[in-house]
């Protein structure tokens, strides 16, 4: 079935650093992919997305490259702030339903 | 705004006593989820519905329930709640045919 793997974390960093999030999957076909962004006590936000090999999402500053041969989409970002502490998660859409399958988060928490 | 509306944010229920949760989307898409969220864990799907067409998760227990009305409206029933039923429970959307899927902020349930 389909599985989606994160980097493990928890992930602390000083305001401005560099961000990468490590995220690769398993699935059958050609699933789209997706992370989502969850503040303390909130549902999740759509952060970014690709739907095919080779596309990039972008949104705030945050990228994500849909690798078909290393089945990755590694969440990147160049400066990040105080206020992008949150759990990201990592997940695909299959072909069947519009079942979203997780990865199991990244907590990430930047220090000023 | 369109959006996915949860009510109420947090619910405390007694152990045994059925509760009820509410979604309600103003974005007429055809399918809507419910997900279970256990502390600093993935997502877990527990049923969709497509248009009206229910469909459950195989490992989803009896215990939960849910209705669909209308396009706009779907609840989530537990009809004798246990402790280990205690989450943060997910309410989303997606079109038939699209990739996004939204969610609303969620319903915390403690069950005591």
């Amino acid at each position: 079935g389909d599985s989606v793997t994160q980097m493990e974390g928890p992930v602390t960093l000083s305001e401005e650093a560099f961000l990468t999030i490590n995220c690769t999957y398993t699935a059958t076909g050609y699933p789209s992919l997706f992370w989502y962004v969850q503040y303390p006590g909130e549902g999740l936000q759509l952060l970014l997305k690709a739907t095919k090999a080779d596309d990039k999402g972008s949104n705030k500053g945050f990228e994500a490259t849909y690798r078909k041969e290393t089945t990755s989409f590694h969440l990147e970002k160049g400066s990040v702030q105080v206020s992008d502490s949150a759990v990201y998660f990592c997940a695909l859409k299959g072909t069947s339903y519009g079942k979203l399958t997780f990865g199991q988060g990244t907590i990430l928490t930047v220090h000023p | 705004d369109a959006m996915v509306i949860q009510n109420p944010r947090y619910q405390v229920t007694q152990f045994g006593k059925p509760v009820t949760l509410s979604c309600s989307q103003t974005l007429n898409h055809n399918v809507m989820y419910w997900y279970q969220q256990k502390s600093s864990q993935a997502p877990k799907l527990l049923f969709h519905y497509y248009d009206k067409d229910f469909n459950n998760e195989a490992d989803t227990p009896d215990n939960f329930q849910s209705r669909r009305p209308n396009t706009s409206f779907c609840f989530l029933d537990i009809r004798s709640p246990g402790l280990g039923d205690a989450a943060m429970y997910l309410c989303a959307t997606s079109l038939k045919a699209g990739t996004g899927t939204f969610f609303g902020q969620g319903t915390r349930l403690t069950v005591v």
